[in-house]
């Protein structure tokens, strides 16, 4: 069955330590996102990636990072700059179109020690 | 301004019974889309029905409907017969333009509880 998995479901992270949180589709999709979900609040967009090798900040890249070596995968690092790190985080991609909704995985909770 | 309201935190329903759930945008790009989430407990968000900026007709997908109107700048979304796994959070987003690298905008949710 084609769609995107993360992984791990529960990840935990000490001071100082960065942290990559893995995002893989097969549905062959071009582009693919990070969002952050805090408690009451909308998800917030980190990073986005339209193409290989190639990807763009979102509102809130500030202590992030991602690369795009591969079509189906967009991994994502928290870095020791980023200082509340604890959240929610989503994967998605979607496809060309203009109707062409997002498929999301079934997230991250990333948590510090 | 935020492209994306919902007022609602919270809402109730009884089982069998229709709920309307609140979203309003803002945008001037004449070209945008709009979309409805739902993010059970399990985290994962799961596409309910989606709404084109030059669609005419409201869009609707089985139990789901989209109240769009348009000089308003609302996009309601009415859920009929509400079930008990309708209890979930409810997420409005907007996409503006056709580019494929256009972000999509959320609003903060809208709870629901469905009760017996």
């Amino acid at each position: 069955d084609g769609g995107i998995t993360q992984s791990p479901k529960y990840l935990f992270r000490k001071e100082g330590q960065n942290v990559t949180l893995s995002c893989e589709q097969n549905l062959n999709h071009d582009a693919m996102y990070w969002y952050r979900q805090d408690p009451g609040q909308g998800l917030r967009l980190i990073y986005y990636s339209q193409i290989v090798n190639d990807f763009q900040k979102g509102d809130i890249a500030e202590g992030y990072s991602v690369s795009r070596e591969k079509k189906e995968s967009f991994p994502l690092t928290v870095t020791s700059a980023q200082k509340n790190p604890t959240a929610f985080y989503l994967c998605a991609s979607r496809n060309r179109g203009s109707g062409e909704k997002l498929f999301f995985g079934s997230g991250t909770q990333l948590s510090v020690l | 301004a935020q492209k994306i309201t919902q007022t609602q935190p919270g809402m109730f329903v009884q089982e069998k019974e229709a709920v309307t759930l609140d979203c309003t945008y803002d945008t001037s790009d004449p070209s945008y889309g709009l979309f409805w989430y739902k993010q059970p407990s399990s985290g994962e968000m799961i596409f309910l029905i989606y709404q084109g900026s030059y669609d005419q007709q409201n869009a609707t997908e089985g139990r789901y409907s989209l109240n769009f109107q348009k000089a308003r700048k609302s996009a309601n979304l009415v859920i009929s017969a509400s079930q008990l796994g309708d209890s979930a959070m409810y997420f409005c987003a907007m996409r503006e333009g056709w580019n494929t690298g256009n972000q999509f905008y959320f609003g903060t949710g809208t709870s629901l509880t469905v009760i017996p």
